[in-house]
């Protein structure tokens, strides 16, 4: 077995602050993955990464930075935060080939900008 | 592009009842689909998956889902509900290629009447 850890679980920010997100996972999974959720919208993917250095752009990536210098870990970076956001954003870890596609998910950072 | 379904937002169903959530897919070939689960407060835990075979997928709890190709659907069936099953539940579908997107529907809030 396996676990994926989100830091912090609350963060709370300031209008135009960069904000940052920390995942570290140890199920030695080459893909990582970052979501969005909103209340009513389901997740929206922000960013991916197949591998160490690796990042692509998923539906939602702008505002958002991210970056894979580990293969356990995958930070995400909110470029300027905007007033009266709130969401969570979920970090997910899956094997990159085989017959075992299914992600798995982290608890959530809850953001709250001010 | 391939998109998810949940024509149901909120379901409520009183404990003992059997239980069955709507999904809908729209994918240009043959899909790989899951059933998420997320409880409050928490990160999303797989219930089942679809690879191509046998329509009917057994999961976790006593879950079920029915593939169908012709209705494009993919509901997720429960005979006897659970107080514990009160969390939100999503569908999802995936290429199954390398990267790995899943594409979420909005969920379904199951609510459990004692």
């Amino acid at each position: 077995g396996g676990i994926i850890t989100q830091t912090p679980k609350f963060l709370i920010g300031q209008e135009g602050q960069k904000l940052t997100l920390k995942c570290q996972q140890n199920f030695n999974h080459d893909t990582m993955y970052w979501y969005r959720q909103d209340s009513g919208k389901g997740l929206r993917l922000i960013y991916y990464s197949i591998t160490e250095n690796d990042l692509q752009k998923g539906d939602l990536s702008e505002g958002y930075d991210a970056s894979r210098e580990k293969k356990s870990s995958f930070s995400l970076t909110v470029t300027s935060a905007q007033k009266n956001e709130m969401a969570v954003f979920l970090c997910a870890s899956s094997y990159r080939t085989g017959a075992s596609y299914e992600q798995y998910f982290g608890p959530g950072t809850r953001l709250t900008v001010l | 592009a391939q998109s998810v379904t949940q024509p149901d937002a909120r379901v409520t169903v009183s404990e003992g009842a059997s239980l069955q959530l709507r999904c809908k897919y729209s994918y240009f070939g043959t899909p790989y689909l899951f059933w998420y689960v997320q409880y409050p407060r928490q990160g999303l835990q797989l219930l089942l998956k679809y690879y191509p075979g046998d329509p009917v997928v057994q999961g976790v709890n006593g879950f079920e889902a029915e593939f169908s190709k012709s209705n494009s659907s993919f509901h997720l069936r429960k005979a006897s509900v659970h107080w514990s099953d009160w969390a939100v539940y999503f569908c999802a579908v995936s290429k199954g290629s390398a990267g790995n997107k899943l594409t979420f529907g909005i969920g379904t809030r199951v609510l459990v009447r004692p």
